[in-house]
C-alpha cells in the first residue's frame, strides 16, 4: 500500500518567491497534519485537519503560511513570501479516528532551502 | 514552549550495548506517549507507545519504562545493532485533544560495530 506521499522532496528557492508543498494522506485516513522539522525547533505541529476542516492551526507562524485540504486525498501547504528562516523539512502525516489508535503516518519530507 | 523535554541529545553506544532514552513531560493530562524512529532522509515511524495503566511494555529489543508520578518515561534499546542507528523521538498526546502529538527534540542514537 502506498503510504504519506509528498511533493517535491526537494525545493530551492530564493527569499520572496511562492513556495507549495503537497501531500497525498494515506487513503481512508481523515486526520492530516502537517509539521516542520529544523534542528532549533525539532517537529513544530502547524496545523491539523480532520474531515478536511482545518481544527487547529495555531502552529502556523504567521500571516506567510497557509494550509488548504480540498479534499481527503490532498493538501497543500504554501508560503508566500518564502524566507531564508523557513527552510526546514516539512513533514505530511495522516491517521484515522475511527478507531484512533494515535498512531501518526509520516511522509518522506520535503526539504525546503530558501536562499 | 516544549512541553515534553527529551534526554541526552546524542548517544554512542558499542554493538551489543544498551542505549537508555529519558523523557519527562508536565501536562498530566498525557495519557499516550509513543516514541518514534527516524532514519536520515526519512520520516519519523512509530517503534512503540504505551499509555500510563502500565508501567513497562516491551517490544523485542525495545522497552518502554513508564513512572507516573514521577511524570517521566524512557525507551530502553536492548543488544544495540548498528541497523539501529536512528533518531528517536519521544512524543505525548492526551486523548481528549484528538491525539495531537507534542514531540521531544530527539536523541540520535549512533551504534559503533
Amino acid at each position: 500500500d502506498a503510504g504519506v506521499i509528498q511533493s517535491p522532496r526537494h525545493e530551492v528557492t530564493e527569499m520572496g518567491q511562492e513556495v507549495t508543498l503537497r501531500c497525498k494522506p494515506i487513503s481512508g485516513h481523515n486526520s492530516l497534519f502537517w509539521y516542520r522539522q529544523t534542528m532549533m525547533r525539532g517537529l513544530e505541529l502547524l496545523i491539523y485537519f480532520n474531515n478536511n476542516v482545518p481544527i487547529d492551526d495555531s502552529g502556523m507562524p504567521e500571516d506567510r503560511f497557509s494550509a488548504k485540504m480540498p479534499n481527503a486525498s490532498f493538501s497543500t501547504l504554501k508560503i508566500q513570501p518564502s524566507e531564508p528562516r523557513d527552510s526546514a523539512v516539512y513533514f505530511c502525516a495522516s491517521n484515522w479516528d475511527l478507531p484512533n489508535t494515535g498512531e501518526l503516518f509520516f511522509g518522506e519530507g520535503s526539504r525546503l532551502t530558501v536562499l | 514552549q516544549q512541553q515534553v523535554k527529551q534526554s541526552p541529545q546524542s548517544l554512542i553506544v558499542q554493538k551489543g550495548g544498551i542505549s537508555i532514552i529519558n523523557c519527562a513531560y508536565e501536562n498530566t493530562a498525557f495519557d499516550y506517549f509513543p516514541w518514534y524512529q527516524q532514519f536520515p532522509g526519512k520520516g519519523p515511524a512509530l517503534l512503540i507507545a504505551i499509555r500510563p495503566d502500565v508501567s513497562e511494555k516491551k517490544e523485542g529489543r525495545f522497552t518502554i519504562s513508564f513512572n507516573k508520578s514521577a511524570k517521566q518515561f524512557s525507551l530502553h534499546i536492548m543488544d544495540s545493532q548498528p541497523g539501529d542507528s536512528a533518531t528517536y523521538f519521544c512524543a505525548a498526546s492526551h486523548t481528549s485533544n484528538d491525539y495531537k502529538l507534542s514531540f521531544g527534540a530527539g536523541t540520535t542514537v549512533t551504534v559503533r560495530a
